[in-house]
């Protein structure tokens, strides 16, 4: 099955610096990518919409020059939280979407996830 | 607006024995859903979908059922098994949506063996 890497899948910053977590589909091409966050025992909230080549689609709410998404290729998405707060520490999960062999639906192949910590 | 929810934050059930997991939804544009699986600090991973033309499917172990004059879906496990204990999610998307996934609030599932 397709398989979609994340990197780091922890990091610990300080409050003001920028991070950047990559996401990496490994055996298969995908021109759009999403990205989520997800708080404690709660639901996976889409945050953006990641286009190769283009420029991502945010959610409503969500700040785009807060968090930075840069799709240069078909394998890798990234995103950059910049300038962290404590309140942007998170889990963050990318997913990778593939048309069905059918190819009447996507489906979205997950990656490990990344817990950001802002201290 | 939660537009899709799951009502039940956890389930307990005994090994062997079946699990549902339910799920409702809001949103008449959703026309496919998909029941995905998560362990703590991990991804989700994909278990089963349905389209809005079935009412049921079916993989092994796994069954989801959709009822979509009641906007309601379940996912039947049986015979649950103590590896299933993880935090089951569904999900829905529409091609209005872009295909995004929106997903519900997660139940807890726990096997006992």
């Amino acid at each position: 099955g397709a398989v979609v890497s994340q990197h780091p899948s922890r990091v610990i910053c300080k409050s003001g610096t920028s991070v950047k977590i990559e996401c990496r589909s490994l055996d298969f091409q995908a021109t759009t990518m999403f990205w989520y966050r997800q708080f404690p025992k709660q639901s996976l909230m889409l945050m953006a919409t990641s286009n190769e080549g283009s420029k991502a689609t945010y959610e409503q709410g969500v700040e785009k020059d807060k968090f930075l998404i840069n799709h240069a290729s078909l394998t890798l998405s990234t995103l950059t939280v910049t300038s962290a707060h404590p309140e942007d520490s998170s889990f963050y999960i990318c997913s990778a979407r593939v048309l069905l062999r059918a190819g009447k639906h996507y489906e979205q192949y997950f990656g490990p996830g990344t817990r950001l910590t802002v201290t | 607006d939660q537009q899709v929810k799951q009502n039940s934050p956890s389930l307990s059930v005994q090994e062997g024995r079946i699990s549902i997991l339910n799920c409702d939804y809001t949103n008449s544009m959703f026309d496919y859903f998909l029941w995905y699986k998560k362990y703590p600090a991990e991804g989700p991973t994909f278990l089963i979908s349905i389209s809005s033309i079935k009412d049921k499917n079916e993989d092994g172990r796994f069954t989801v059922f959709l009822n979509k004059s009641a906007k309601h879906l379940s996912l039947h496990i049986v015979p649950s098994q103590p590896g299933d204990s993880a935090v089951y999610f569904c999900a829905a998307s529409g091609r209005s949506s872009g295909d995004k996934l929106t997903f519900g609030t997660g139940t807890r599932l726990a096997v006992r063996p």
